[in-house]
């Protein structure tokens, strides 16, 4: 069975740095493209990255870009988001999901964690 | 960006009833167009990709159709099990975004 596990949210004040982590389970991790994405409260879902299953090709949204930085390490079946820099406008929760941009996007999620800029 | 737009954004229907949710690119994507459902405090679950193919476990009441620019997402009876928010979403090419959202709640 698929599973990804999100962790690492909380509550941070603006400007500081939070790194969720992603850990996955019941398919190889390196075989896939993997994405955050994200929701603010009461909002629709936001698209915040993409890393390819080697980790050599990224991409983000213009609102993290140069804040926020995806990665991976299939050996430990993880991926990561280190968020930098952060505003009050990136609370939300922020789910991991498996991603096939040919075929089947967001096949499977995590449950979301979530993450509270605010001082 | 390719902006996706929902409409409705809200919708009240009662179980049997035959339910219409468009999409709209604000340029061609071709087929790539993917529809999911939400319910409160759950992750999306994909029910539709490649605007017509339907996910694996998904019920045969739901369809999609569309190609360009313009899509809908049909359920054909509205169960009880369907009262959520319903997402499309572009994933033609970067950034990759969704629509605003349709609540389907019961009238």
């Amino acid at each position: 069975e698929v599973q990804l596990v999100e962790s690492g949210g909380g509550l941070v004040q603006p400007g500081g740095s939070l790194r969720l982590s992603c850990t996955a389970s019941g398919f190889t991790l390196g075989g896939r493209w993997m994405s955050w994405v994200r929701q603010a409260p009461g909002k629709g879902l936001e698209w915040v990255a993409n890393i390819r299953q080697d980790g050599g090709e990224k991409h983000y949204v213009d609102s993290v870009k140069g804040r926020f930085t995806i990665s991976r390490d299939n050996a430990e079946n993880s991926l990561y988001l280190q968020m930098n820099s952060l505003r009050v406008e990136d609370t939300a929760v922020y789910f991991c999901a498996r991603y096939d941009g040919s075929h089947r996007p967001f096949d499977y999620w995590g449950q979301g964690t979530l993450v509270t800029v605010s001082s | 960006d390719i902006q996706m737009t929902q409409s409705p954004s809200t919708l009240s229907a009662s179980v049997g009833d035959r339910v219409t949710i468009t999409c709209r690119a604000s340029q061609s994507i071709s087929y790539w167009l993917a529809w999911f459902q939400q319910k409160p405090g759950k992750a999306p679950k994909l029910l539709l990709y490649k605007a017509s193919s339907l996910e694996s476990g998904v019920p045969s009441r739901f369809s999609g159709s569309g190609s360009g620019t313009e899509f809908t997402l049909t359920i054909s009876s509205l169960q009880p099990d369907d009262f959520a928010t319903y997402f499309c979403h572009n994933y033609d090419s970067y950034p990759i975004t969704f629509g605003g959202g349709t609540k389907v709640d019961i009238k």
